[in-house]
């Protein structure tokens, strides 16, 4: 089993500023079969970004994905109100699929 | 545009098996290509993937679950089902379904809130 390690556990920004959150594997995801999903509070995650880099339709450009191997970073380049949320990486390189615990994006 | 939407029981007593039903609007299960599949969220906590359906027969599970799942399909109705046997209050989750093409999940059901209580 791949476990993802996401960190930081929270961060605190303002809106315009930059994020960057982290994903890292205990093994090296293969292909590069890595996503990154947005939730609010009561609802479904949302598939921002696949293949490690690619994003879904209607993401917007702030979004981007990039790494490879066994370390991986999520960046929004200027934080929108609507980003605050939490957001998951998972992997989908094995066929036991995992996702990492999380990392909340607050206002600061 | 592909849709989701999860259906069953809120509530399961414990030692009972926990059944819903994910309905595909928008699309066939029976087209291939595509690996149709639960996730759930314990209150409070992270993602948990639980396993999929593909081909309308084939299909893998967690290892963790595996011994007390089934992962079904009815392509006459399209729609896609998940059993879960001997529940305990562990199982208490909102579990959601989704579609998958290589893995990455898309696009999601809104997610049923089941508890396991007596």
């Amino acid at each position: 089993e791949i476990v993802l390690t996401q960190s930081p556990g929270t961060l605190s920004l303002s809106p315009g500023e930059r994020a960057t959150l982290s994903c890292r594997g205990s093994q090296s995801v293969s292909s590069s079969y890595l996503g990154w999903y947005q939730q609010k509070p009561g609802q479904a995650p949302r598939l921002l970004i696949y293949g490690a880099s690619t994003r879904a339709a209607g993401v917007p450009d702030r979004f981007s994905g990039s790494g490879s191997g066994t370390d991986f970073t999520l960046t929004i380049s200027r934080l929108e109100p609507e980003d605050f949320a939490v957001y998951y990486c998972q992997q989908y390189g094995t066929s036991l699929w995992t996702f990492g615990q999380g990392t909340k994006v607050e206002i600061k | 545009q592909v849709q989701l939407q999860e259906s069953g029981p809120g509530l399961v007593k414990p030692s009972q098996t926990l059944s819903l039903t994910c309905t595909v609007s928008g699309g066939s299960i029976s087209s291939g290509g595509y690996y149709w599949s639960w996730i759930r969220q314990h209150p409070g906590k992270g993602l948990e993937w639980i396993g999929y359906i593909y081909n309308s027969r084939s299909t893998y599970y967690n290892p963790s679950l595996k011994s007390r799942l089934i992962i079904s399909a009815d392509t006459s109705k399209n729609q896609f089902s998940l059993n879960l046997s001997s529940v305990t209050a562990a199982d208490t989750a909102v579990y959601y379904c989704a579609r998958a093409i290589r893995g990455e999940l898309d696009p999601w059901g809104q997610g049923a809130l089941v508890t396991v209580s007596s």
